[in-house]
């Protein structure tokens, strides 16, 4: 089955305390990208990957980093969270750099950080 | 800036009645539009899509959605909800790029 699989579904964890969310698409797209939605403000872009070691920011990077060094896996990294950063994440992929299809959305991940 | 608008934030109806939600983005040349639902607990599914071609689009689960060019709106309708539509509703857009642009969404809830 086609799909973006993230993990964990649920964290919670202390401030500083660095932590990575995982994303893996199994469909050999080419663009990946993390959202975190709050309330009230949708859907905001993190960071995207157009290919293999190919990444730029999107609207709210701070506090965050990515890599990818696997067309398949684009992980979001916080090396140090601080409570703002408490949200759900998503993780999108899509085909190619136009999203003529629309995007693929993993399933979230809901991120405490008390 | 590139933005798009959703001005219905909260909306309830009762099961049976008609749908339209608003959908607003600035102006940006060639624009490619979706509408994403995220049912509670879930993540966002894509409902419909317009690249170009006949302005009114058809999605699934009965849902359309018409673009206006003239009023930048592509605005999502139903002529009939049911209790199972209730969710939240996202419109999105591409400006020429691959970055896709949200709106802050539209909670809907359906009443039996």
């Amino acid at each position: 089955e086609a799909q973006v699989t993230q993990n964990p579904r649920y964290l919670i964890t202390v401030t500083g305390k660095k932590l990575t969310v995982t994303c893996s698409q199994n469909m050999n797209h080419e663009y990946m990208s993390w959202y975190r939605q709050d309330p009230g403000l949708g859907l905001r872009q993190i960071y995207y990957s157009m290919n293999v070691e190919v990444t730029d920011k999107g609207d709210v990077p701070e506090g965050y980093k990515v890599s990818r060094k696997e067309k398949r896996n684009f992980p979001l990294i916080l090396e140090s969270p601080s409570p703002n950063q408490t949200s759900l994440y998503f993780c999108a992929s899509s085909p190619s750099r136009v999203a003529v299809a629309g995007y693929t959305f993993g399933s979230g991940t809901r991120l405490t950080v008390v | 800036a590139q933005s798009v608008s959703q001005h219905n934030h909260h909306v309830i109806l009762s099961e049976a009645a008609s749908l339209e939600l608003g959908c607003n983005y600035s102006y940006g040349g060639t624009v490619n539009l979706f509408w994403y639902v995220q049912y509670p607990g879930q993540h966002l599914q894509l409902l419909l899509k317009y690249f170009s071609g006949d302005p009114l689009v058809k999605g699934i689960k009965g849902f359309e959605a018409e673009f206006i060019k003239s009023k930048f709106s592509f605005n999502l309708r139903k002529p009939s909800v049911q209790w199972s539509d209730t969710a939240e509703y996202f419109c999105a857009v591409i400006y020429n790029t691959d970055k896709l642009i949200f709106g802050t969404g539209t909670r809907l809830q359906v009443f039996p």
